[in-house]
């Protein structure tokens, strides 16, 4: 079983910030935070990881909580292409087992 | 720019048919994984592989079967097709302490 919790389903505005959270409660010490994306008929594609500090790439930002009980992804300005499936997984990068994850539409 | 390349994106094979799914991988890394996805029950892992000739159960591995002769490629068979197995399939590769999984686009299989 997938050892985090998102919601099912986001909507977003075109240009406005998305934020998507993820539960995580039973992480342990040396796991990691990774979100992935999956566009309708693709692979999934590797968004951002981190442990216990905040991360930024081009793509998003990730917003780890003190207790890392939970995190959040941020997509700063989203667009009609960042429409997809977001899967936030733990682990220690091997062995990924991915839950449903969060339908995130962005709307124009 | 990195790949995962999955030999191909669509196909159709009868029941009964040996069907081998081709994955390369040329980012040098040591493992690579087979995820099959479907609607409802998101992506599961079949297979997977640390090191060449190596291979591991994931949690469906009834029905398939793996090779890794060479370090970049990672095979799945499926012995004798059934339409159950009718499916899309991810491969995906990783390296030890560099983050995370690299996909492939996927193989949509069709068994009929």
């Amino acid at each position: 079983d997938a050892k985090t919790t998102q919601p099912t389903s986001m909507d977003c505005a075109e240009g406005r910030a998305a934020n998507l959270p993820c539960n995580h409660s039973t992480i342990s010490g040396n796991e990691y935070v990774y979100w992935y994306r999956q566009i309708h008929s693709q692979g999934p594609q590797y968004i951002i990881h981190g442990l216990k500090n905040n991360e930024t790439n081009e793509m998003a930002s990730l917003i780890i909580t003190e207790d890392r009980k939970s995190s959040t992804l941020i997509l700063p300005h989203a667009t009609l292409r960042d429409t997809a499936v977001y899967y936030c997984i733990v682990g220690y990068g091997q062995n990924f087992v991915f839950g449903p994850g969060t339908r995130l539409s962005v709307l124009p | 720019d990195v790949k995962v390349t999955q030999s191909s994106r669509y196909l159709v094979k009868r029941t009964g048919e040996k069907v081998f799914l081709e994955c390369v991988q040329d980012m040098d890394h040591e493992n690579m994984f087979w995820y099959r996805q479907d609607p409802g029950l998101g992506l599961r892992l079949i297979y997977f592989s640390y090191d060449v000739k190596m291979k591991e159960k994931g949690d469906i591995p009834e029905g398939y079967s793996v090779s890794r002769e060479k370090k970049e490629r990672f095979s799945l068979i499926l012995e004798s097709a059934s339409t159950n197995q009718t499916s899309m399939y991810l491969c995906a590769s990783s390296s030890w302490g560099r983050g995370g999984y690299t996909f492939g686009s996927g193989t949509r299989l069709t068994v009929v």
